[in-house]
């Protein structure tokens, strides 16, 4: 299983961009990285995937360097409502069990005004 | 939005009882999931289902049960309930493909047991 590291915790200001980088040092070659975000008393809503390169959505950036052992999420213009704990979760799409799929701590983002 | 509900949001009990989560669906996924979650803490796959009548335990070890009847329903069961058993509860679904797509999530259960 491919093991995930993220900050515990980080600030920013509202308008600035965030950007939260989990690092995934034993990622295996069929691995794809997922970015999902939770509020409280919510459960996690996905926000982006990726395998390689660079992949950009309506709400995010995801940046995943050729050696893939890290990915960072880049939230631009982050605003009072991106307050939320952010999960990178490393799996095989191609898997046939739900169990190769794990999710990190998290970072807590704090979006200050 | 994705369309999966989990009912109670909140259930209060007392030992002993047994206990009964609901979660439904209406995307027709065929792969359904329960997590448990402590607050502050991150989440831990309990158990799973590639579709009807078929579900394997996650990663930590629950007492829970679950059963997949229907494609939309996927029940979770504490037979005898006890305050180790105090937590969150998150179901979720994904797609046609593998377990990697992206998972939708219902908003939980928050299950204390007196």
């Amino acid at each position: 299983l491919a093991k995930t590291t993220q900050p515990i915790s980080m600030d920013s200001y509202e308008g600035q961009e965030v950007n939260i980088t989990c690092s995934h040092n034993n990622i295996a070659t069929n691995d794809y990285i997922t970015w999902y975000q939770q509020f409280p008393s919510q459960g996690p809503r996905f926000i982006i995937q990726g395998y390689k390169t660079k992949v950009t959505n309506e709400v995010a950036s995801l940046f995943i360097p050729a050696d893939r052992k890290s990915s960072t999420l880049s939230l631009p213009r982050v605003s009072l409502s991106d307050t939320a704990v952010y999960y990178c979760l490393v799996g095989d799409l191609s898997s046939g069990s739900a169990r190769q799929l794990t999710f990190g701590s998290g970072t807590q983002l704090t979006v200050l005004p | 939005e994705a369309d999966i509900y989990q009912t109670p949001r909140y259930l209060v009990i007392g030992t002993g009882k047994k206990i009964t989560l609901e979660c439904s669906q209406t995307m027709g996924h065929d792969k359904m999931y329960w997590y448990q979650q402590d607050p502050g803490m991150e989440l831990h796959l309990i158990h799973y289902s590639y579709g009807v009548n078929s579900t394997e335990k996650g990663d930590l070890s629950s007492e829970s049960t679950v059963s997949r009847i229907r494609t939309e329903h996927f029940p979770l069961t504490l037979e005898s309930a006890r305050p180790s058993h105090t937590s969150q509860y998150l179901c979720a679904s994904s797609g046609h493909g593998a377990f990697g797509q992206p998972q939708h999530f219902g908003d939980g259960t928050r299950l204390s047991i007196l």
